[in-house]
């Protein structure tokens, strides 16, 4: 069964380092996305990529956040300059042509810990 | 801001007992998803509702969407140690909108 990857699966960072998460959303899916979940905490979005550009982001997603889709493969996420409080389990997560009413898939997770 | 919360936020029940997770937005949602996350893992899909009122089953589990399209539940009949994990509700506010707005998720422990 088609899955959702994404590397690494553990980052650790010092603060004020800029990180790159990676994952590979499920090939004939064009809709994607990346939460995060705090431990112990409920998943919140962050943003929503759509024909190689934004269509949707939260207030979480400020300027130090950034998504590309460099190929026709991999969707990443970047912090600029990491702080603290962005330590957290990072989902990606893909869907079917039609976004709007359909099942999102998740990867594993990234857990990204700024020291 | 719009606001999903959950009911219980933990449950401990034995095997076989019967369990209930209750979902209440604060704004009408245009469709509810459900998603469990087992411990240390990802949040995979279990169903979407739409329609108000509407109630589907998958074997012991009944999700329910409300009249009003601002609450939901799920019941899960005579519990299983398979079922530990912790149980998210997820809605969109609008058809035109990516965003899904997770609620604070009821985290299930099944004893045998």
């Amino acid at each position: 069964e088609p899955e959702v990857t994404q590397t690494p699966s553990h980052q650790v960072t010092q603060m004020g380092q800029e990180v790159i998460l990676r994952c590979v959303p499920i090939s004939n899916h064009l809709y994607f996305y990346w939460y995060r979940q705090i431990l112990g905490q409920k998943v919140e979005f962050l943003v929503s990529f759509y024909n190689n550009e934004i269509s949707e982001k939260s207030e979480i997603f400020d300027d130090q956040f950034s998504v590309e889709r460099p190929d026709g493969s991999n969707f990443t996420l970047k912090i600029r300059s990491t702080k603290l409080e962005d330590s957290a389990m990072y989902f990606c997560a893909s869907s079917l042509p039609d976004g709007l009413v359909a099942e999102q898939y998740f990867g594993p997770g990234t857990r990204l810990t700024v020291t | 801001g719009q606001q999903v919360m959950q009911i219980p936020q933990y449950q401990h029940v034995q095997e076989g007992e019967d369990f209930t997770t209750y979902c209440n937005s604060s704004t009408t949602l245009s469709n509810i998803q459900w998603y469990k996350q087992r411990p240390g893992g990802h949040p995979v899909f279990l169903i979407q509702l739409v329609k108000s009122g509407e109630v589907k089953k998958q074997k012991r589990l009944t999700f329910q969407f409300g009249e009003a399209k601002k609450n939901s539940s799920l019941h899960i009949t005579a519990t299983q140690t398979t079922d530990v994990g912790t149980y998210f509700c997820a809605g969109k506010v609008a058809y035109n909108t990516d965003k899904l707005i997770f609620g604070t998720g009821t985290r299930l422990q099944v004893f045998p």
